[in-house]
């Protein structure tokens, strides 16, 4: 079964810095990878995701994503946040096409400090 | 505005009711998917229709059920409720069958069950 594991609950970061977001996942064949961010009391809004080929993708919001298969990582990656990035990020991971029923991590909540 | 639709936004009852939950999919979209999304459980999957049958089956209780009707739009059931069902329900859709597998995402109907 696919799985997906954001390790980090919450993270504060300085308006201005760089931020990145860990996402592991565990699914036996080539993974489609999404990350998704919710802001407070909105639905989720799709920033980037991966199918194939190009390893760095990018995505709405100047957010970057890499897929590393050897260690079954896709972070997400932006070099200087915004005090509107504070939301919550979830990674999701999808089995095929045809039933793009979506796992979701946990989520990681993103606080920005002037 | 993700082109989803869901009511009500908010709905308070008591244990042992039943609720009703409305989507209306983005024009055009044929899929419509559920999540419930709880601090305990995080986004979890419940159930994906593809216009009109049932695809696919997360982790939804016997006591919900869900349907797609003609017109594509779709209810989430959710009867004798426990205090647990407490949750905020997402529905998505897409266009469903060999697509980009993004979801667009309604608000969500918080169910608050005392």
């Amino acid at each position: 079964a696919q799985s997906v594991t954001q390790p980090d609950i919450h993270i504060t970061v300085s308006e201005g810095a760089s931020l990145e977001l860990r996402c592991n996942y565990s699914y036996g064949a080539t993974p489609y990878l999404f990350w998704y961010v919710q802001s407070p009391g909105q639905g989720l809004q799709l920033l980037l995701k991966y199918f194939s080929g190009d390893t760095l993708v990018q995505g709405i919001k100047g957010f970057e994503a890499e897929f590393k298969r050897s260690q079954s990582s896709f972070n997400l990656r932006k070099p200087s946040v915004h005090w509107s990035d504070a939301a919550e990020y979830f990674c999701a991971v999808g089995s095929n096409f045809g039933n793009e029923k979506l796992t979701f991590g946990t989520g990681t909540r993103l606080t920005i400090i002037p | 505005d993700s082109g989803v639709t869901q009511t009500p936004k908010h709905l308070i009852t008591a244990t042992g009711q039943r609720v009703t939950l409305r989507c209306s999919p983005r024009s055009g979209d044929l899929s419509v998917y559920w999540y419930q999304q709880s601090l305990d459980q995080g986004l979890q999957f419940l159930i994906q229709y593809y216009n009109g049958e049932e695809r696919a089956k997360g982790n939804i209780l016997e006591r919900f059920s869900a349907q797609q009707f003609p017109d594509l739009h779709s209810e989430l059931n959710l009867s004798s409720l426990e205090l647990g069902d407490s949750a905020l329900y997402f529905c998505a859709s897409s266009v469903g069958g060999r697509t980009t597998g993004e979801l667009f995402f309604g608000e969500g109907s918080r169910l608050t069950v005392l």
